[in-house]
């Protein structure tokens, strides 16, 4: 089972640009996380929200979740070829369900 | 941070064969671990949860019969798939998660792995 849509799907900017990616999710829930995943590897865990919180920041990440919409959104910003990856958004309780996935392409 | 760790990390197999995968937790004991699995492209699906001394439960649509899992111990489990096919090819992750004494939903993924099946 998935928790909802990730949008956009996939996104393809230049080095130095900020990255916006949404997410959106279909039920209650205790927290939301944001994972990323290198091309055929495991996934990294970035950030944890609160439901209880609006917006997070962690080095250039900064999370936003918006529970009366249903709604995460993360920013990346400076982005660097490095950061070319998977970003899943990810719903947190007993089981942990993953979004569909944004696939960011940072061009040096 | 806590450390999962899946072994083989690959494996190339016949269709008609069984194959093991182990989750292992290296430095806490997890009561509870899930397996997910992943298609090119695509995002994680839950395939099921695997509770220590107990059966698994498993998501809708994803075959018991074929997906074995077995929660033998606090830091194992193993998911076998049975005689696989081509269509089971994918990349297999495992999550164990953490008790802590405030319940804080900490899950931590092994690094995964890739099934090919010939």
């Amino acid at each position: 089972s998935q928790q909802g849509e990730e949008d956009p799907q996939a996104l393809s900017i230049q080095e130095g640009e900020n990255a916006t990616m949404n997410c959106s999710y279909k039920t209650s829930i205790n927290n939301l996380q944001w994972y990323r995943q290198n091309s055929g590897r495991g996934l990294v865990h970035l950030i944890l929200i609160r439901s209880n919180e609006r917006e997070k920041h962690s080095g250039r990440l900064r999370v936003t979740l918006d529970t009366s919409k249903k709604s995460s959104s993360l920013l990346i910003t400076a982005s660097r070829a490095a950061d070319t990856a998977s970003y899943f958004c990810a719903t947190g309780g007993f089981k942990t369900i993953f979004g569909a996935g944004t696939r960011l392409f940072v061009k040096a | 941070g806590a450390v999962v760790s899946q072994h083989p990390s690959r494996v190339i197999c016949k269709s008609g064969t069984s194959v093991k995968i182990e989750c292992r937790s290296l430095d806490f004991q997890a009561t509870t671990m899930f397996w997910y699995r992943q298609f090119p492209k695509q995002s994680l699906m839950l395939m099921a949860t695997s509770n220590e001394g107990s059966k698994a439960t498993y998501e809708q649509g994803v075959e018991k019969d074929k997906f074995l899992i077995n929660h033998a111990s606090l830091t194992l489990s193993t998911l076998t798939v049975t005689s696989a096919h081509p269509e089971d090819s994918s990349f297999y992750i495992c999550s164990a998660r953490k008790p802590q004494v405030v319940q804080s939903d900490t899950q931590y993924f092994g690094p995964g792995t890739r099934l090919t099946v010939l």
